[in-house]
């Protein structure tokens, strides 16, 4: 059973750092990944897929990257800002069968 | 696109009572997934339909809840009766299956809330 792990569940930084949010998966035979970003009392919104024959995928300010083998995924955000604060969820497809599985989430605050 | 449609988008009942949510998918998605979001529990996968047909229900927590999509722009989940343990936010996403992305769109949610 496919099990996706996000730590730390909560992060706090000041305006302007670089910052690399993790996530870990236990079956490597995953379809895709995908990096969520949900805001308080909203839906989720899909930052970035990445495919299993993919290493990254950048979208503006953020880069995600997959290893495999490893079992590793890591959203990397680009001298954040305080309107990235939300929750970030980082979610596989294990298999062609489109089912998501999802980790507990990064609760991110940036300071001004 | 206006995304995927839920509605509605709050609902307070008494427990004992039946709850309905709706779901409109992304016109054109093949796939459809409705979740439960605690903060016990995370988000989990209720049930998912492809082209219309129940797939997977593995998810589903009782025979209290059921869900329908009588057509490719519609679905129902269903809690007869409701509980207060219920109570959670309800999320419904749609996926297409062409260019095997499989990227899942997520609508706004239904808080639910079972007294």
């Amino acid at each position: 059973k496919q099990e996706v792990t996000q730590i730390p569940a909560a992060l706090s930084v000041p305006e302007g750092e670089n910052l690399v949010l993790n996530c870990s998966f236990t079956d490597s035979a995953i379809y895709n990944l995908q990096w969520f970003r949900q805001d308080p009392g909203k839906g989720l919104t899909s930052l970035l897929l990445i495919q299993s024959s993919q290493r990254e995928q950048t979208s503006g300010r953020l880069n995600a990257s997959l290893d495999k083998s490893s079992g590793r995924s890591t959203l990397y955000i680009a001298a954040s800002q305080p309107g990235d604060s939300a929750t970030y969820l980082c979610a596989v497809v294990t298999g062609a069968n489109s089912k998501l599985t999802f980790g507990k989430g990064i609760t991110l605050s940036v300071r001004p | 696109d206006a995304g995927v449609i839920q509605s509605p988008r709050h609902e307070v009942t008494e427990m004992g009572q039946e709850v309905t949510l709706r779901c409109k998918p992304i016109s054109g998605h093949d796939y459809l997934f409705w979740y439960r979001q605690t903060m016990m529990r995370g988000l989990e996968l209720l049930i998912y339909f492809n082209n219309n047909v129940p797939i997977d229900d593995s998810g589903m927590p009782e025979d209290r809840f059921s869900a329908k999509m009588p057509n490719a722009s519609f679905s129902t989940l269903k809690i007869q009766p409701s509980e207060p343990r219920d109570s959670a936010v309800y999320f419904c996403a749609s996926s297409w299956s062409g260019g095997r992305r499989y990227e899942q769109y997520f609508g706004p949610g239904t808080r639910l809330t079972v007294t």
